[in-house]
């Protein structure tokens, strides 16, 4: 079984300041982690993904996170938070399977970025 | 370029009414995924499609949830004799498929409203 948590329903930084949203996960094998964005009334949008590789990756929007795996974290951050990075933001995990790779999602992180 | 789109966007039902939701994957995207969003709540995983295969259904909460995919392509999630606890948002995702490539895409969504 594959989980995630987000222990975070909601994270509030002014405009300016770094912005973090946390996630861990629990997965059996090597995971493949995802963050995704949500505005209202929209679809999920793609940010970054981690596959391989470097621990830090670098996504849309200036977004980058780091995979931990002693930690089993890969926390969102960026560097200064702009008022329209306001939404909602979800982690999943899943393991690469001949059956497909189905999803698993946190909660989500309500970022709300003050002027 | 054209991406995930879904029909409708909102829909309210009567219980115990039959319903149908179209999603049009990216051209070419082999992986089709259909996901539900109750209020509040991460996406949970439905069901998934290789091209016309659906290899997992496991994430269907019972037997009145049905999908479909048959020439690939267009997909069609139907719940018959809908209850309450169906109100949902109902996302569906495709992927290309390709190694390396598991990041899925997003529709907006149909809104699902049972009363």
């Amino acid at each position: 079984a594959q989980s995630v948590a987000q222990p975070e329903d909601q994270v509030n930084v002014a405009e300016g300041n770094p912005l973090t949203v946390k996630c861990t996960y629990s997965v059996s094998g090597n995971p493949y982690l995802f963050w995704y964005v949500q505005y209202p009334n929209r679809g999920l949008q793609f940010l970054l993904k981690y596959i391989t590789g470097d621990n830090l990756v670098k996504g849309s929007y200036g977004f980058e996170a780091e995979f931990n795996k002693s930690q089993t974290s890969f926390h969102l951050k960026k560097p200064s938070a702009l008022v329209s990075d306001s939404a909602l933001y979800f982690c999943a995990v899943t393991l690469i399977k001949a059956a497909g790779n189905k999803l698993t999602f946190g909660g989500g992180t309500r970022v709300l970025v003050k002027p | 370029g054209a991406g995930v789109s879904q029909s409708p966007r909102y829909k309210v039902a009567k219980r115990g009414q039959d319903v149908a939701l179209r999603c049009d994957p990216i051209s070419g995207h082999v992986s089709l995924f259909w996901y539900q969003q109750a209020l509040g709540q991460g996406p949970e995983f439905l069901t998934y499609f290789q091209n016309e295969a659906q290899l997992d259904k496991s994430g269907l909460p019972s037997d009145r949830f049905f999908a479909e995919r048959p020439e690939g392509s267009v997909s069609t999630l139907k719940i018959q004799r809908t209850q309450q606890e169906d109100s949902a948002v109902y996302l569906c995702a495709s992927s290309p498929g390709l190694a390396h490539s598991y990041e899925q895409y997003f529709g907006p969504g149909t809104r699902l409203t049972v009363t």
